[in-house]
């Protein structure tokens, strides 16, 4: 399987910063990347497949980026709701998730 | 809107089979377009996928879960089952059920499901 190691862990920011979240595949991917946002007791929600097309609904401060073995999740300017757990995802060789980013105020 | 919906025994003994089923509504999971997939977490900890299975019933499996998963469909109730043989403590997770589309480039989840959690203890 391929090993997809998000940094931070954990990622202490306020409301109205720029945040960005690092996703690395231990192989190349292309860019079959996606990110979920998650909130306690609830189900994933997902935000960007194809390592950069936002969901529709989702708010344009989300944003994604790369290819190949190197991803990012940027959140322009923090929101209140945007609190959460993110995971990244390949799905370029079966599926495997990160480990998760939670970020906090 | 489509809806998933979780159901399973909430308590498994270690060494059993955790059996848990998914019903789908405001769609078919006999449609020619799209995966459904199970994905678990440990409470507290990050999401696993465990497999998917397409109408015709292929399936693809996590390759460390592949030797005890069974995953099938019941087209005329809708449903999708799961069935996990000899549990440990570490299979102690919420399960949810999820839908993929079918296709090269498009195994993410788009629709989830609110997720049933299943321990395992004596």
């Amino acid at each position: 399987d391929i090993q997809m190691t998000q940094s931070p862990s954990t990622l202490s920011a306020s409301v109205g910063d720029r945040v960005t979240i690092t996703c690395r595949a231990s192989q190349s991917i292309s860019d079959w990347l996606a990110w979920y946002q998650q909130k306690p007791g609830k189900a994933p929600m997902l935000l960007i497949s194809k390592s950069s097309s936002l969901e529709s609904g989702v708010p344009s401060r989300f944003s994604g980026s790369g290819s190949g073995t190197e991803f990012t999740l940027t959140i322009s300017s923090l929101q209140p709701d945007d609190f959460a757990t993110y995971y990244c995802q390949q799905y370029n060789s079966l599926i495997d998730f990160g480990q998760g980013t939670r970020l906090e105020i | 809107q489509l809806q998933l919906q979780e159901s399973g025994p909430g308590l498994v003994k270690p060494s059993e089979t955790l059996s848990l089923t998914c019903t789908v509504s405001g769609g078919s999971i006999s449609s020619r377009s799209y995966y459904w997939g199970l994905v678990r977490q440990p409470p507290g900890k990050g999401l696993e996928w465990i497999g998917s299975i397409y109408y015709s019933g292929k399936t693809y499996f996590n390759p460390s879960l592949e030797s005890r998963v069974t995953i099938s469909m019941d087209a005329s109730k809708n449903q999708l089952s799961l069935q996990l043989k000899s549990v440990t403590a570490a299979d102690t997770a919420v399960y949810y059920c999820a839908r993929h589309s079918y296709g090269s480039g498009s195994y993410y989840f788009d629709y989830w499901g609110q997720g049933t959690l299943v321990t395992v203890s004596s």
